[in-house]
């Protein structure tokens, strides 16, 4: 098993483009979880999903979009890139247990 | 919404000695506290957690206490390893969703 892999590692965006990072899963788990990591902070959810077909708002979602249509995956989708969304982005999944990707480190200038 | 805390941010122990992270948070509700270790450029990695009806949970050299009344829990580190380094997050949710996380703490093992 692959676990959780994300995509791309890395990305530098201009302020106002937009981008999907992609997450996919393959162990069948029905919980997804976008977080977004600042220097030296905590993660924080913007959203997550507990099954297909269902999301909902963590506690920083402005600025971002998901959607899942598959169990396997859970893209996230930023519209009109800021400054202020530069961070690691990490995607998990499972319930008991959250396993998290390796991440993706978005730089917006 | 939930507010999780967690203190110290910095933490530096002799090898050997014991660590002691501690985390409050808001949400009377919350049932479900992992602790995450994670390494310089690396994703988080689940340490050790507890649900809301147990009061104690050990895994060989870590354990984690949960005082319901007061909304803490403890993440304890017996005979510290230089290997233990890094940064230690708590977080709390409802049945594991909407996980909110503590600031990390930053746990330095001198050899």
């Amino acid at each position: 098993n692959a676990g959780v892999t994300q995509t791309p590692k890395f990305r530098i965006l201009k302020i106002g483009q937009s981008m999907t990072l992609q997450c996919t899963q393959d162990m069948n788990h029905n919980y997804m979880y976008w977080y977004r990591q600042d220097p030296g902070m905590g993660l924080k959810l913007i959203y997550y999903s507990v099954g297909a077909g269902i999301t909902d708002k963590g506690e920083v979602p402005n600025g971002y979009n998901v959607s899942r249509s598959t169990t396997e995956d859970f893209p996230l989708r930023l519209e009109l890139a800021a400054p202020s969304q530069t961070s690691v982005y990490f995607c998990a999944s499972g319930q008991e247990t959250q396993y998290f990707g390796p991440g993706t480190r978005l730089l917006v200038l | 919404g939930e507010n999780v805390e967690q203190h110290p941010s910095t933490l530096s122990v002799q090898e050997g000695d014991s660590a002691v992270i501690k985390c409050t948070y808001s949400d009377s509700a919350s049932n479900y506290f992992p602790w995450y270790k994670q390494e310089l450029g690396k994703r988080p990695q689940l340490i050790i957690d507890i649900r809301s009806n147990v009061g104690e949970k050990k895994d060989q050299r870590i354990a984690v206490t949960l005082n319901k009344t007061a909304k803490h829990f403890s993440l304890h580190i017996t005979e510290t390893q230089p290997e233990d380094s890094a940064v230690y997050f708590c977080a709390a949710s409802i049945y594991n969703n909407d996980m909110r996380f503590g600031a990390g703490t930053r746990l330095t093992v001198k050899p």
